[in-house]
């Protein structure tokens, strides 16, 4: 089993709607999480942490489940230039506490005119 | 931009050669990783340096090496180079260990 997993989609999405994903990992330690969004032959860039208490970034809302080990983001009213993939990233902490970023393959999602 | 850069951006090798990437990080960071990328997957953790040393590696073989300096820039190694290992070398840093991470645009290596 991977350590974390994404659906790689891609979620074709009308302009305007809403479009949400998971993401699930298999370490239940896991500390910190992160969702990035990565353009076609483009590094990954950091779109928000995700806190216990789930959190919004304008349009942007991203959630934690610890007892069911998922994250999730949901995109509202999605905008043509929110076609990307979606990476999400978990911090693998160790007993020496150091951080180890753990990527999925990523889901994409294509927003349509 | 993040402010990390790295270089060169592409490279050509032949199997069983050597190559030497480098990356600057973002001013105030002390923590950089190294990832490859290879087409249709995340990034892979191959190690991560944090004050000039080592501070975690994932499964890469030996012939992955790396350094970093006292102004925290870092160089990623590889020996003997395999097809296999073509790929986008993707530097991150970061404040520390955990936190979040702001990646260069990457060096696109091929080899032949």
């Amino acid at each position: 089993r991977k350590e974390v997993e994404q659906d790689p989609g891609p979620f074709n999405v009308p302009e305007g709607a809403t479009v949400a994903f998971n993401c699930t990992y298999s370490n239940s330690a896991s500390q910190s999480f992160f969702w990035y969004r990565q353009d076609c032959r483009k590094e990954p860039k950091l779109l928000m942490s995700v806190y216990s208490s789930g959190n919004e970034d304008g349009r942007f809302t991203a959630q934690l489940n610890r007892a069911s080990q998922y994250i999730s983001l949901l995109i509202r009213d999605s905008k043509l230039s929110d076609s990307a993939t979606y990476l999400c990233v978990v911090n693998m902490a160790l007993a020496d506490s150091w951080g180890k970023l753990q990527f999925g393959a990523g889901t994409q999602v294509v927003v349509t005119p | 931009e993040t402010g990390v850069t790295q270089s060169p951006t592409h490279l050509i090798k032949t199997r069983g050669q050597q190559v030497t990437l480098r990356c600057s990080s973002q001013s105030g960071h002390n923590t950089v990783s190294w990832y490859q990328q290879a087409l249709g997957q995340g990034p892979q953790f191959i190690f991560q340096y944090y004050r000039e040393e080592e501070n975690g590696r994932g499964n890469f073989p030996p012939r992955f090496s790396g350094l970093q300096f006292p102004n925290y820039s870092s160089e990623l190694n590889v020996n003997a180079l395999e097809l296999d290992d073509s790929a986008l070398y993707l530097c991150a840093s970061s404040a520390g260990t955990g936190y979040e991470q702001y990646f260069g645009p990457g060096t696109r290596l091929t080899v032949t």
